[in-house]
């Protein structure tokens, strides 16, 4: 039962255009929400999060948005980059424990 | 500072011999997580310990065990390896209070034959 779900393996956008990532949940009680990058033979790096109390949180051209009652949170990334080619992890934790929930991950391809 | 240190990077045992693998976390940092990451899974969360005790734990078998030294270094054991432990297994740490900002390594990509 996969708590985190990533419903798209892959997006493609060109250069300059925005990319959307998106993620959906299913325990309400996550507390805390984040987005990973990944490259090949790299750990995660760390992009940007966001707390349940809000709905929105920008970080230069990162900008995360969280819908509690749908469940739903997207990363936008304006302009796009092909430096933004990688794979995209959305996580999230519980309030009362640290463990991050991670979904499959997103392969964002972004074309110059 | 130094980030998260893994050893070794890479690694090729054969089925059911057992694996250890080694975390460093970032200096000052106390709590050291474990993630499996395989093609069709994503990452996967094995166990989490703070100060020596394993606080947290995913849905893996016993055969993944794990510590943590007073240093904040871990460990991870897999015993009786299996052909579909072939992963890249990850660790992050973390420093305490809000900062949710896990820091992982480069991973040990292991290889069962």
């Amino acid at each position: 039962d996969q708590q985190v779900k990533q419903n798209s393996p892959s997006l493609s956008v060109q250069e300059g255009r925005i990319s959307i990532l998106n993620c959906d949940y299913t325990n309400s009680m996550f507390d805390y929400f984040l987005w990973y990058k990944k490259y090949p033979a790299e750990g995660p790096t760390f992009l940007i999060s966001i707390s349940s109390i809000k709905d929105k949180n920008e970080d230069g051209r990162f900008t995360v948005f969280l819908n509690k009652s749908a469940k739903h949170l997207s990363l936008h990334i304006v302009p796009s980059q092909p430096g933004d080619s990688a794979v995209y992890f959305c996580a999230a934790s519980l309030q009362a424990g640290t463990a991050l929930i991670f979904g499959k991950g997103t392969t964002l391809s972004v074309s110059s | 500072k130094a980030g998260v240190t893994q050893t070794p990077r890479y690694l090729i045992k054969t089925r059911g011999q057992q694996v250890t693998l080694s975390c460093s976390p970032i200096s000052g940092h106390r709590s050291v997580s474990w993630y499996q990451q395989t093609p069709g899974q994503g990452l996967q969360f094995l166990f989490e310990y703070f100060s020596e005790t394993q606080r947290n734990k995913g849905n893996f078998p016993g055969r993944f065990s794990g510590r943590q030294f007073s240093n904040s270094r871990s460990e991870m054991n897999v015993s009786t390896l299996e052909l579909g432990d072939s992963a890249l297994y990850l660790c992050a740490s973390r420093g305490q209070g809000r900062d949710y900002g896990y820091t992982f390594g480069s991973g040990t990509r292991l290889t069962v034959v």
